[in-house]
């Protein structure tokens, strides 16, 4: 079955470059996403990508997509206290549903 | 940007009682979908539900559990004989054009 994988935490100092890694099993995915989830709230998605894609840039955000290792990573630039939430990845098999990842808490350091 | 919304925010039962989960999708959209995030784990796919029938589910979604589009704009998640490991967040979501718009989630507490 589909496993998406990615590190629990993040610890990063106010100004620098974030980088969230992770990796999933189902190389048919056709969509790769990223969601945020702040503290109490629902997940707002934040960027996606098309498997056919290597790299998408949306403002801070870069997500980069290497489809031979399965790994997809969301790179947020200038980090700000603001950032501090939890970023799950997530993949689209199918039109139907995501298979998410444990999420990864980002902690961003004033 | 369009909304899914949820209703209650927050629930409080007790063991063994049935729960009504309310939502209501994004008006143009076709998917509809449950998902539950138990606190502190990952959030996992309950149901799809599609042209007024469930299109997929999940290992999760045995028996006790029912969704339901009783109207043009509600979808509901039931949750009969609520059992204590059924406390989590339950997120709805719809989908248009391969998006996933999730609503706030709806904080289910069993006691």
């Amino acid at each position: 079955g589909e496993d998406v994988e990615q590190s629990l935490f993040l610890s990063v100092r106010e100004g620098d470059s974030s980088v969230i890694n992770c990796t999933y099993t189902d190389s048919s995915s056709t969509y790769l996403y990223w969601y945020k989830q702040e503290p109490g709230a629902g997940l707002q998605l934040l960027t996606y990508i098309f498997s056919n894609m290597d790299m998408k840039q949306d403002q801070r955000l870069t997500v980069l997509l290497n489809k031979k290792d399965k790994h997809l990573s969301l790179r947020i630039a200038d980090t700000q206290t603001g950032d501090s939430a939890i970023y799950f990845c997530a993949e689209s098999p199918g039109a139907n549903n995501l298979f998410f990842g444990t999420g990864t808490r980002l902690t961003v350091i004033p | 940007e369009p909304e899914v919304t949820q209703t209650p925010s927050h629930q409080v039962t007790q063991m063994g009682q049935e729960v009504i989960l309310r939502c209501v999708p994004i008006s143009n959209h076709l998917y509809f979908y449950w998902y539950r995030q138990i606190l502190g784990q990952k959030v996992e796919f309950l149901v799809s539900f599609y042209n007024n029938e469930i299109s997929e589910k999940s290992e999760i979604f045995d028996d006790q559990f029912s969704v339901e589009r009783p109207d043009g704009s509600n979808f509901t998640l039931k949750i009969r004989s609520t059992k204590l490991e059924d406390s989590a967040m339950y997120f709805c979501a719809s989908s248009g054009q391969q998006r996933l718009f999730f609503g706030e989630g709806s904080r289910l507490t069993v006691l």
